[in-house]
């Protein structure tokens, strides 16, 4: 089931610069979609969503952008810091679909000071 | 600020054994959920729940699998006959309403079934 997909495993950037992760989709009837951040032996944090309607959300540091004729989304991370590094999961629903997430594998996210 | 919380954080457990993993949503939230993470594998969705019922269920969520809200505050997973392959990281997860709605998750139970 490769619905939600993150090609990237991990990625690295230093410190104060821009972090960009990457989601591809191929359900078109997802319509929400979320970012997670997730540290060793807890569970997933919210970090920022956004709906099918909308192109940008932004909340801070973390920005979201959703191209829906690509199904494809992204998070800037910016300036990223080094509690930045995690493993970011991307997760979309469906309307109607109970409040289900489908998740991608995650990227895991390194900040070098 | 209000969080999910999981108990235990670590279940060791013999295959065929039943084990119950234990939830406390937050508390104004109405749905509640049900997630597994494999060692080196994606979160995947298992269950939801509302208004005393499940909404949805996965293909993974068969019969040796149930869940209950017992009372106003706990939300529980049974697993009634464990196997090897239940090895995982379990989280709970509550959202305040359905649609377009976050989903908060807890910290886990890693279960180990030997």
């Amino acid at each position: 089931d490769q619905q939600v997909k993150q090609n990237s495993p991990s990625l690295s950037v230093q410190e104060g610069r821009i972090s960009i992760l990457n989601c591809d989709y191929t359900n078109s009837m997802f319509d929400y979609f979320l970012w997670y951040k997730k540290y060793p032996a807890e569970g997933p944090t919210f970090l920022i969503s956004i709906s099918s309607i909308k192109d940008k959300n932004e909340d801070g540091r973390f920005t979201v952008f959703l191209n829906k004729s690509a199904k494809h989304l992204s998070l800037h991370i910016v300036p990223s810091q080094p509690g930045d590094s995690a493993v970011y999961f991307c997760a979309a629903s469906a309307i109607g679909g109970a409040q289900k997430l489908v998740f991608g594998q995650g990227t895991r996210l390194t900040i070098n000071p | 600020e209000p969080e999910v919380t999981q108990t235990p954080s670590h279940q060791v457990t013999q295959m065929g054994q039943e084990v119950i993993l234990r939830c406390v949503p937050i508390s104004n939230h109405l749905y509640f959920y049900w997630y597994r993470q494999i060692l080196g594998q994606k979160v995947e969705f298992l269950v939801s729940f509302y208004n005393n019922e499940i909404s949805e269920k996965s293909e993974i969520f068969d019969d040796q699998f149930s869940v209950e809200r017992p009372d106003g505050s706990n939300f529980t997973l049974k697993i009634r006959s464990t196997k090897l392959e239940d090895s995982a990281m379990y989280f709970c997860a509550s959202s305040r309403t359905g649609d377009y709605n976050e989903q908060f998750f807890g910290p886990g139970t890693r279960l180990t079934v030997l």
